[in-house]
């Protein structure tokens, strides 16, 4: 089975601190994200990377980052956190795009608040 | 962008049908379905291809059409289980996105007793 893992399920930071988000996947996806949930707003694409190093601006990425130094690890960095960015933050993988192969795995999440 | 789901919400007795809609403006290559319960992660139940390929689970069904733009997902003889948030995600067909969906909002259902 794929699995999705994401360092914190649940993470308290206070405003202005540089907040980091890990996720790790073990079945070798050329593909990660990171979306944003909150109520009423479904999943919105924050960053994706088809490859180690690359990186893609999803629909709102503004106020963060993203890192992708290895394969199996996608890192979404908060530079100064705000409150606004309390949310519940989700990481997923899939294989590069291959017909009906590209299902996206989700990780358990992380729940931030920014105090 | 984002992708209209309908309806936001319904409410079925145990062994009742339902009909999930998602529907885009822009022209699609594929339409993911998935479904998260309470707490947890979403899961992925169905993709549908331009084409007509399709990939999912046995007891649920789903069409694409592709000249409207939009999908629907079919639960059939509901049962407790299928309760959750189901959410359409959307690849369009000229995206420069690389693999990223587009998820519409959800659409919660309750199955009851």
């Amino acid at each position: 089975d794929v699995k999705v893992t994401q360092s914190s399920r649940y993470l308290v930071k206070r405003t202005g601190e540089k907040v980091f988000l890990e996720c790790v996947q073990d079945m070798d996806h050329e593909n990660m994200f990171w979306y944003r949930q909150d109520p009423g707003l479904g999943l919105r694409l924050i960053y994706f990377s088809y490859d180690v190093k690359m990186k893609e601006k999803g629909d709102i990425p503004e106020g963060y980052s993203v890192s992708r130094e290895k394969k199996e690890r996608f890192s979404l960095i908060l530079e100064s956190a705000s409150t606004n960015q309390t949310s519940m933050y989700l990481c997923a993988s899939s294989l590069a795009r291959g017909g009906s192969y590209n299902e996206q795995f989700f990780g358990p999440g992380t729940r931030l608040t920014v105090l | 962008q984002q992708p209209v789901q309908s309806p936001q919400a319904v409410i079925l007795r145990e062994g009742e049908d339902a009909v999930i809609n998602c529907s885009s403006s822009k022209a699609l290559y594929s339409v993911h379905w998935y479904r998260q319960k309470h707490g947890e992660a979403p899961v992925f139940l169905m993709i549908l291809l331009k084409g007509g390929e399709q990939k999912g689970h046995e007891k649920i069904s789903a069409s694409f059409n592709e000249k409207k733009q939009q999908s629907s997902l079919y639960l059939t003889a509901s049962q407790l289980s299928y309760s959750g948030t189901y959410f359409c995600g959307t690849e369009a067909s000229n995206s420069n996105s690389g693999y990223a969906l587009n998820f519409g909002k959800g659409t919660s259902l309750l199955v009851t007793p």
